[in-house]
């Protein structure tokens, strides 16, 4: 079965401070999608990144980088120099493109990220 | 380019009650999802449509949840009665998938937040 845990429930950081998320998955597909969502206060899943599981590239947007390690199942998420602007629900998620559950996103329970001025 | 539309945005209705929600997706995007999201959780797939078929309802409770989505295009999701159980929030979700394949990203609405007293 697969499954996305996300350990940290919430997290409160002062701004420009280095934060990163974690995220841990477990799938028995060779062929998978793993992915980042931010939901700010007013509810909206914004898409952050993709990944897909035949590239372990780590990949750096901004102040935003991901840390992908299929040997460890692992998706981490860092944001640095944290703004007040970042404060949100960041949520994991994982997909099987082939599956019979194809497109079907499994979400961690989220990390909630709050930052203070 | 408009986003996904999903209305109400807030309902408030006692047990036993009939409710609908109703969402428009990204036009020229022929996959469309509803996910219901706990308090304090990830959200969870409550039934996928390629097009005008429903592919995935394996989660949807059918005893009082129904789902339609004619044409291809708007969809509606029913709970007729509501329980205090379905408190939460029912997002919409759609995408462009090709080849029968998926893993591309999702694009939500903002949801519609569901009270039951």
């Amino acid at each position: 079965a697969q499954k996305v845990t996300q350990a940290q429930t919430e997290i409160s950081v002062v701004e420009k401070e280095d934060v990163t998320l974690d995220c841990v998955y477990e799938t028995r597909d060779t062929t998978y999608y793993l992915f980042w969502y931010k939901q700010p206060p007013s509810g909206e899943l914004v898409f952050l990144i993709r990944r897909n599981s035949f590239d372990e590239q780590n990949e750096i947007s901004g102040r935003y980088s991901w840390n992908f390690q299929k040997s460890t199942s692992s998706f981490n998420f860092t944001i640095t120099a944290s703004q007040v602007v970042d404060s949100a629900v960041y949520f994991c998620a994982l997909s099987d493109p082939y599956g019979g559950s194809q497109g079907n996103l499994i979400f961690g329970k989220g990390t909630k990220l709050s930052v203070k001025p | 380019e408009a986003g996904v539309v999903q209305s109400p945005r807030y309902k408030i209705i006692e047990k036993k009650q009939p409710v609908a929600f109703w969402c428009n997706p990204i036009s020229g995007h022929n996959t469309l999802y509803w996910y219901r999201q706990n308090l304090g959780q990830g959200p969870e797939l409550l039934i996928r449509y390629e097009n005008e078929e429903a592919v995935d309802d394996s989660q949807l409770p059918k005893d009082r949840f129904s789902a339609e989505r004619l044409k291809g295009v708007d969809s509606t999701l029913k709970i007729q009665p509501a329980e205090l159980g379905d408190s939460a929030v029912y997002l919409c979700a759609s995408s462009f998938s090709r080849d029968g394949a998926d893993g591309g990203e999702l694009f939500f609405g903002e949801g519609s937040r569901l009270t039951v007293l």
